[in-house]
């Protein structure tokens, strides 16, 4: 398997541009995740998707962050307009859940964000 | 949600044993993980215990868990420069994964 796909790996913009991040899941996962990690805070879940619907977007720092799953095999993050503290690595992970059970997430490479 | 803490540096010899401890204070977590950061690279799943065991073993690794204690520890035997890396341990309670902040582990020569 291919693991968990990002792109872009890296991404640099300028203040107020539109910033979209992409993520393929593992096949035959149901559950996607998006963390930002930043030397200050740490891992922070931004949002869960669980069968390709929003589950928990409690995350999400503000309206500038939108995220959506079309599909289960493709979501993206979208940051408009973006800042400079939106600077970060952004990684998705994937797992399977079923019958209450929530397996182990697997991360993909991340996309590092700088904004100048 | 969890708070769940780590020393944030380790220096080991090439060839000793390494220990990386973590403490979490949610004892409901189902299951705890412990995962690899390489420079400029994702999250690599290591290995993880199941909250009612007490020690996993997986060929260099052992994970040990004190549930009176709320402590898991991550013991690499014979570390190798393959090993410099941070590792993080993190505790599960349903889709949540609440991560330390991650130990830095630089093996010398």
């Amino acid at each position: 398997d291919a693991g968990v796909i990002q792109s872009p790996r890296h991404e640099v913009t300028e203040m107020g541009q539109e910033v979209t991040l992409r993520c393929k899941p593992i096949s035959g996962h149901n559950s996607l995740f998006w963390y930002r990690q930043t030397m200050m805070r740490g891992l922070e879940l931004l949002i869960y998707f669980n069968n390709n619907v929003p589950i928990d977007d409690s995350g999400m720092p503000e309206d500038r962050f939108s995220a959506k799953m079309p599909n289960a095999s493709f979501s993206t993050l979208k940051i408009q307009p973006s800042e400079p503290r939106d600077s970060a690595v952004y990684f998705c992970a994937s797992s399977f859940y079923n019958l209450g059970k929530q397996e182990t997430q697997y991360f993909g490479p991340g996309t590092r964000l700088l904004v100048l | 949600g969890e708070d769940v803490e780590q020393s944030l540096f380790l220096s080991v010899r090439e060839g000793d044993s390494s220990v990386i401890n973590c403490t979490y204070t949610d004892s409901s977590s189902t299951y705890l993980y412990w995962y690899k950061q390489e420079p400029g690279a994702g999250l690599q799943l290591l290995t993880y215990i199941f909250s009612n065991m007490d020690m996993k073993q997986d060929q260099r690794l052992t994970v040990l868990l004190n549930k009176k204690d709320k402590h898991l520890s991550l013991r690499i035997a014979d570390t190798q420069t393959g090993d410099s890396a941070i590792y993080f341990c993190a505790g599960a309670h349903d889709y949540k994964l609440s991560f330390g902040a991650g130990t830095t582990v630089t093996v010398r020569a």
